[in-house]
């Protein structure tokens, strides 16, 4: 695997589940985000991990709690979600410190809440 | 804080010709520029960015121009070919990125190439 992976890549759920979305990269990245993406929406920051600590947190529900065991993983565990959290969430990588400020992106999750 | 808006939300042109999507933003202390460029079923990948210390950058038939006074800053892209097809984000943010990590985007453009 190269890049950064995303799985599963489609996911329905209902209100009352619980389930984890995983991220991996494969980059030798030490900053990883996830970040949800609606439609003819901006994209929105909701978190960021660097050396493995939360370093932003944009006032996202608590249903959502991310999880970063390490610098190439990073979870996000979904539980009683509301409909309006169906969106593509996307995980990103960069290298802190890097001139580039390039931040690599996975597929996606295509998220649905029934 | 900082606010991007970006037009058009939607870009057709015919194969061949030259496209040109535009963003602006409010705050003036904004440094760094990016475009990104996703495809279908993938996620945003960095074409070209650019810094307020320069006022154009080239890339092959890809160019980004920033306007500095005016706060907007724009992609052209010539010769359009079938794979420019996709949906392009512009953002704005402040060097060197701090614990933030913020890059606040536009909305969005869909370029839509027709054969």
């Amino acid at each position: 695997e190269t890049g950064v992976t995303q799985t599963p890549r489609h996911l329905v759920m209902g209100m009352t589940n619980k389930k984890s979305l995983k991220c991996e990269q494969h980059l030798g990245h030490n900053a990883m985000y996830w970040y949800k993406q609606s439609a003819k929406k901006p994209l929105e920051l909701m978190f960021v991990y660097s050396l493995e600590e939360r370093v932003e947190n944009n006032s996202v529900p608590s249903r959502f709690s991310p999880e970063c065991p390490n610098s190439s993983h990073l979870f996000l565990h979904l539980h009683t979600l509301q409909p309006e959290d169906s969106a593509l969430y996307l995980c990103a990588s960069s290298q802190e410190n890097d001139l580039s400020y390039e931040q690599y992106f996975g597929p996606g999750t295509r998220l649905t809440v029934t | 804080g900082e606010n991007v808006e970006q037009h058009p939300s939607t870009l057709s042109v015919q194969e061949g010709d030259s496209a040109v999507i535009k963003c602006t933003y409010s705050d003036s202390a904004s440094n760094y520029f990016p475009w990104y460029k996703q495809e279908l079923g993938k996620g945003p990948q960095l074409i070209i960015d650019i810094r307020s210390n320069v006022g154009e950058k080239k890339d092959q038939r890809i160019a980004v121009t920033l306007n500095k006074t005016a706060k907007h800053f724009s992609l052209h892209i010539t010769e359009t070919q079938p794979e420019d097809s996709a949906v392009y984000f512009c953002a704005a943010s402040i060097l060197p990125l701090d614990s933030n990590y913020q890059l606040i985007w536009g909305a969005g453009t869909k370029l839509i190439i027709k054969p």
